[in-house]
């Protein structure tokens, strides 16, 4: 059973840099079949996709965020992380990783999320 | 910027059918931008339940089934159960970009 685990700071200071990191166990993110992807969601509204990671390093980002998004893979440690820079108050969300599928075009697997609050 | 629409509320009686749409603002959805939906309950991170379109993961339950309608992608729960009460949300793909829509909060009362 394929498990995605988020990790990282639950608080940063505007202005600062997020980084947080997405441990894939039960399968591996080297695989040509998939990618792995980035979504947010602030209190209380709905989901935004950030970005996605091919297991070549290929990207592609959600063009609202690009300028400050940043995705890469660790494949000798099975996961791949966020940074997004120059956070504000509107960056506070829970952050999901999940899994997309090339064959089926859609995410399936989903990590539990992560708060992270932007706060002096 | 593309924007993806849903109803922000729907209610349904235990036991009935309801519809869920999905629009794009760049016209007619069809089956090219690949449909998802999925379900959120609260305090949960969101589960998979339709992918392009009409195809159910293994866990989906039988009384939900995807399907195109009117240019919208829809979402039908039949036969609603108490715990079908989720917010719910389509996501469409734009050619390597994914937007999801601001999601249909469905009450069953």
């Amino acid at each position: 059973q394929l498990q995605l685990q988020e990790s990282g700071p639950g608080l940063v200071k505007p202005s600062e840099t997020l980084s947080l990191t997405c441990t894939v166990s039960g399968g591996s993110i080297s695989s040509g079949s998939y990618d792995w992807g980035w979504i947010r969601q602030p209190p209380g509204k709905g989901l935004e996709w950030i970005g996605s990671i091919y297991y070549s390093g290929s990207t592609h980002y959600n063009p609202s965020l690009k300028s400050r998004v940043t995705i890469s893979l660790d494949t000798s440690k099975n996961q791949f992380s966020l940074r997004l820079t120059s956070v504000t108050a509107a960056d506070t969300a829970v952050y999901y990783c999940a899994r997309w599928v090339h064959g089926n075009f859609g995410f399936d697997y989903w990590g539990q999320g992560t708060l992270v609050t932007v706060s002096s | 910027q593309t924007v993806v629409t849903q109803e922000p509320s729907l209610t349904v009686s235990p036991g009935g059918t309801v519809t869920l749409t999905c629009a794009s603002s760049t016209g007619p959805v069809t089956s090219g931008y690949y449909p998802n939906w999925f379900q959120q309950r609260p305090g949960q991170a969101p589960r998979a339940l339709i992918y392009s379109t009409i195809n159910k993961h293994s866990w989906t339950p039988a009384r939900f089934s995807g399907s195109l309608l009117g240019g919208k992608a829809a979402l039908t729960l039949s036969g609603v159960q108490p715990e079908d009460e989720a917010e719910y949300y389509c996501l469409l793909y734009y050619g390597g970009a994914v937007v999801f829509g601001g999601g249909t909060k469905l009450t069953v009362l």
